[in-house]
């Protein structure tokens, strides 16, 4: 079975400063996909960034980017330059073989 | 990005009715499409594969008698909640796969409340 771990149920970061979430997931497949989705007070979950995991090199997406570490099953999302706009419940997900999961999420506030 | 649709975004019934909820790949086929549920400040949690044209692969736990999955074009998927009690209430979200990204789009969710 695949699962996911966040260990951080609540972050929070100032503005324009960097803050980094933590994931860490098991799964026996090579051939994976790994998510971070942002789901702020609408409830719409909104794709934050995608990792190969037959991609070396780490994801980044403007002032979001991964540190993929596949050997110790590592997928940490750093946000820099915080933005109010950022605050939101972030979500890591595993997915294979139409097989998805998602960790607890970890709320982050923003403060002005 | 991709766009997904879930109608109705909120629905009131009463216990023991039926309700169904739609969920659109608006601008993508989507062979595969999942059906989550989440209860306050928790994760979502998957409830069953939809495959078009084929039966849904239900979670441990999930009843697929209560539950009804319908995938009957690569656009549309839909659940329909039988005979719903309150304890069905809950957030009802899904999600399509678009196979040439192998990435998931989710739909705005449908908030379900049984009286």
């Amino acid at each position: 079975a695949q699962t996911v771990t966040q260990s951080q149920p609540e972050m929070s970061v100032q503005e324009a400063e960097t803050v980094t979430l933590s994931c860490t997931y098991d799964t026996s497949e090579s051939d994976y996909y790994l998510f971070w989705y942002k789901q702020p007070p609408s409830r719409q979950m909104i794709l934050v960034i995608r990792q190969e995991a037959y991609k070396q090199q780490n994801a980044t997406e403007n002032r979001f980017s991964v540190n993929f570490q596949k050997a110790a099953k590592s997928f940490s999302l750093k946000i820099s330059d915080s933005q109010l706009g950022d605050a939101a419940m972030y979500f890591c997900a595993l997915y294979n073989n139409n097989d998805m999961r998602f960790g607890a999420g970890t709320r982050l506030t923003v403060k002005p | 990005g991709a766009v997904v649709s879930q109608h109705p975004s909120w629905v009131i019934c009463k216990s023991g009715t039926s309700v169904k909820i739609e969920c659109r790949s608006l601008d993508f086929q989507a062979t595969t499409m999942f059906w989550y549920r989440q209860f306050p400040k928790q994760s979502l949690m998957l409830m069953a594969t939809s495959n078009e044209g084929s039966k849904a692969t239900y979670e441990q736990g999930v009843e697929k008698d209560k539950f009804l999955i319908n995938h009957a074009s690569l656009t549309l998927s839909t659940l329909t909640v039988t005979s719903a009690h309150p304890e069905d209430s809950s957030f009802y979200i899904c999600s399509a796969i678009r196979a040439s990204t192998d990435t998931q789009y989710f739909g705005p969710g449908t908030r379900l409340t049984v009286l």
